[in-house]
């Protein structure tokens, strides 16, 4: 089945304990994307890749980091988190070309004490 | 930051009422503008991607139209059902340098009444 999978769904974690969330698509697409959800924020793009080891700046990507080591991962890291990186993490693929539908992931709920 | 706004916010509409919700989008550098469809806990699912000018795309008694020059696009649904409950989300690609950057707005949430 084509799918984007996010890890973990849910973390609750403490200010300053260095975390990842794991992003994998198996639909050989070239494009990802991270976006957060905030009530009242909409969708906020943090990184994206266009390709293996091509990746640029949203609009929100103070205090994250990612790496495009290989086409099917696309992994998030929060090296030192803060409480207001409390949100809805959402994964998203697609083939490359900016015509294309973008397919996410189910999410990852985090929140930062 | 782009400026990508939806309206209205939210709507309720009965069983079988038509309806309608707009997108505006900065009308210069214009890309393409895309259309997702969020049910409550579970992911954004895409509906269209529009590119030209007078587009006009339909999926079943959902349709969509776009006006680039004036920076809005509409998004129609027939006969409302309870299962079009859900958030609709605009997203909108500019053109140039940051044409890979997906700008979303913050959705219109729709709620059908049986």
């Amino acid at each position: 089945e084509a799918q984007v999978t996010q890890n973990p769904r849910y973390l609750i974690t403490v200010t300053g304990k260095k975390l990842t969330v794991t992003c994998s698509q198996n639909m050989n697409h070239e494009y990802m994307s991270w976006y957060r959800q905030d009530p009242g924020l909409g969708l906020r793009q943090i990184y994206y890749s266009m390709n293996v080891e091509v990746t640029d700046k949203g609009d929100v990507p103070e205090g994250y980091k990612v790496s495009r080591k290989e086409k099917r991962n696309f992994p998030l890291i929060l090296e030192s988190p803060s409480p207001n990186q409390t949100s809805l993490y959402f994964c998203a693929s697609s083939l490359a070309g900016i015509y294309n539908e973008q397919f996410f992931g189910p999410g990852t709920r985090l929140t930062v004490l | 930051i782009l400026n990508v706004e939806q309206s209205p916010q939210s709507l309720h509409v009965q069983e079988g009422d038509s309806t309608n919700f707009t997108c505006s989008f900065p009308s210069s550098n214009f890309y393409a503008l895309h259309w997702y469809r969020w049910e409550t806990a579970k992911s954004p699912e895409a509906l269209f991607v529009m590119t030209l000018n007078g587009d006009e795309k339909k999926k079943g008694r959902i349709s969509a139209t776009l006006n680039t020059k004036e920076g809005y696009s509409y998004l129609y649904i027939k006969g409302s059902q309870p299962e079009d409950s859900a958030t609709y989300l605009c997203a909108f690609r500019a053109s140039g340098a940051g044409s890979y950057q997906l700008t979303f707005g913050k959705g219109t949430k729709l709620s059908v009444i049986p």
